[in-house]
């Protein structure tokens, strides 16, 4: 079975720029979660979609935002990037929502703001 | 902010000991899950551990949740150097349902030296 994909793998934007990353989750997964990771606030979560519906958000601006589509694959967006949005963002998918079962995570993607 | 604190940060072992790493979490949890990460790239699922459960083995880890406690840990044993990487705890809190979220630990660094 095909693991997370996501691309692009890295990407160089640059301030005020907006940003869209793609996610292809597991085959027969429904539900795709996004995470920020930076050295400094660790990994945080961002949003989940299960079945096109977003299920549960984290705390994060409305500058970010994503979608499902009806073949499970997600996409984000961050509009207006800042300095601060530099950080790998991961994917992952699963079976069921709400961290109820094991995700399984992409290789991520680098943004880097300048 | 991190449900989940590990504890030590970081660890260094040789080749063949046992490693263990700890996670303490402040509200009552569906689950608790372990995964590693092996420089700046996406997480691989290790253990998943219900509320319900106290000890699960998978190969060479064990995972032991004490909920009375709030805590878990992770045992490695007889390390190998591919097991040189970063360990995450992630709890999806309980009472949440499908609504629930992974939230991370702040991650031990492993360094396991031949």
């Amino acid at each position: 079975k095909a693991g997370v994909t996501q691309t692009p793998r890295y990407l160089i934007k640059t301030r005020g720029q907006q940003v869209t990353l793609s996610c292809s989750p597991i085959s027969g997964h429904r539900s795709v979660s996004w995470y920020q990771q930076t050295p400094g606030q660790g990994l945080q979560f961002l949003f989940e979609y299960f079945s096109e519906t977003q299920r549960n958000k984290g705390n994060f601006p409305g500058r970010f935002s994503g979608r499902q589509f009806s073949n499970s694959r997600s996409e984000m967006n961050v509009s207006t990037l800042e300095l601060g949005d530099s950080a790998l963002y991961l994917c992952a998918s699963s079976h069921l929502p709400g961290a109820l079962d094991e995700q399984y995570f992409g290789p991520g993607t680098r943004l880097t703001v300048t | 902010s991190q449900q989940g604190e590990e504890d030590p940060q970081a660890l260094s072992i040789q080749e063949g000991e046992n490693a263990t790493m700890n996670c303490s979490y402040k509200t009552s949890i569906n689950n608790l899950q372990w995964y590693r990460q092996n420089s700046g790239r996406g997480l691989v699922h290790l253990i998943l551990i219900r509320s319900n459960e106290r000890e699960k083995h998978s190969g060479r880890l064990r995972v032991t949740l004490d909920t009375s406690k709030k805590s878990s840990s992770l045992l490695i044993t007889a390390s190998r150097a591919a097991d040189t990487a970063s360990y995450f705890c992630a709890t999806a809190i309980k009472g949440a349902g499908t609504a629930s979220k992974l939230t991370f630990g702040t991650g031990t660094r492993l360094q396991v030296t031949l």
